[in-house]
């Protein structure tokens, strides 16, 4: 069992969508968790970090669930632009980082 | 300001030859980070220096993979005797401090083909 397990995907969505990306982890250890966004053949991006008391930024939304050991990002009214790669990053410790396999999320018009 | 850069960005290695890949990252930033991203999966942890000391370097897969940054900036990555398994995109990232919640800034990577 990997260590960061992501919803398989691909999502395939319209534009507007409201979309929901999961994440479990399993060292209960993990001290900060991130979504990062990985467009094809790019290096990854720091979306947005995930805090316990959950937080948003503009359309996305990440909470996180220390309890069930579970991360999750909502995207709402989905863009084109929107189409990636999304990477659940759980850090065990300052410099020890472990990345999820990916979500591919594809908006369609 | 310049992001982390990353060379060569494409390396096509017969097996059995060593490689070496670059990485200067972000000025003034003191964790430095390089990880192994297989097709279709995403990156996977090889070591992590602050500065130059090389913190963890748990992840590297053998030890044909040799990692350094004696001034405590550009980095190489050295992968010995080259199999097919290391064809692979190798990402190197730094950060600011390194400190938990501390973004890690990626390069572009190195694309490897062992042939």
């Amino acid at each position: 069992r990997k260590e960061v397990e992501q919803d398989p995907g691909p999502f395939n969505v319209p534009e507007g969508a409201t979309v929901a990306f999961n994440c479990t982890y399993s060292n209960s250890a993990s001290q900060s968790f991130f979504w990062y966004r990985q467009d094809c053949r790019k290096e990854p991006k720091l979306l947005m970090s995930v805090y316990s008391s959950g937080n948003e930024d503009g359309r996305f939304t990440a909470q996180l669930n220390r309890a069930s050991q579970y991360i999750s990002l909502l995207i709402r009214d989905s863009k084109l632009s929107d189409s990636a790669t999304y990477l659940c990053v759980v850090e065990e410790n300052a410099g020890k980082s472990t990345f999820g396999d990916g979500t591919t999320l594809t908006v369609k018009p | 300001g310049a992001g982390v850069s990353q060379s060569p960005r494409y390396k096509v290695a017969k097996r059995g030859q060593d490689v070496a890949l670059r990485c200067d990252p972000i000025s003034g930033h003191v964790s430095l980070f390089w990880y192994q991203q297989a097709l279709g999966q995403g990156p996977e942890f090889l070591t992590y220096f602050q500065n130059e000391a090389q913190l963890d370097k748990s992840g590297l897969p053998s030890d044909r993979f040799f990692a350094e940054r004696p001034e405590g900036s550009v980095s190489t990555l050295k992968i010995q005797r080259t199999q097919q398994e290391d064809s692979a995109v190798y990402l190197c990232a730094s950060s600011l401090s390194g400190g938990t919640q501390d973004t890690q800034y990626f390069g572009p990577g190195t694309r490897l083909t062992v042939l």
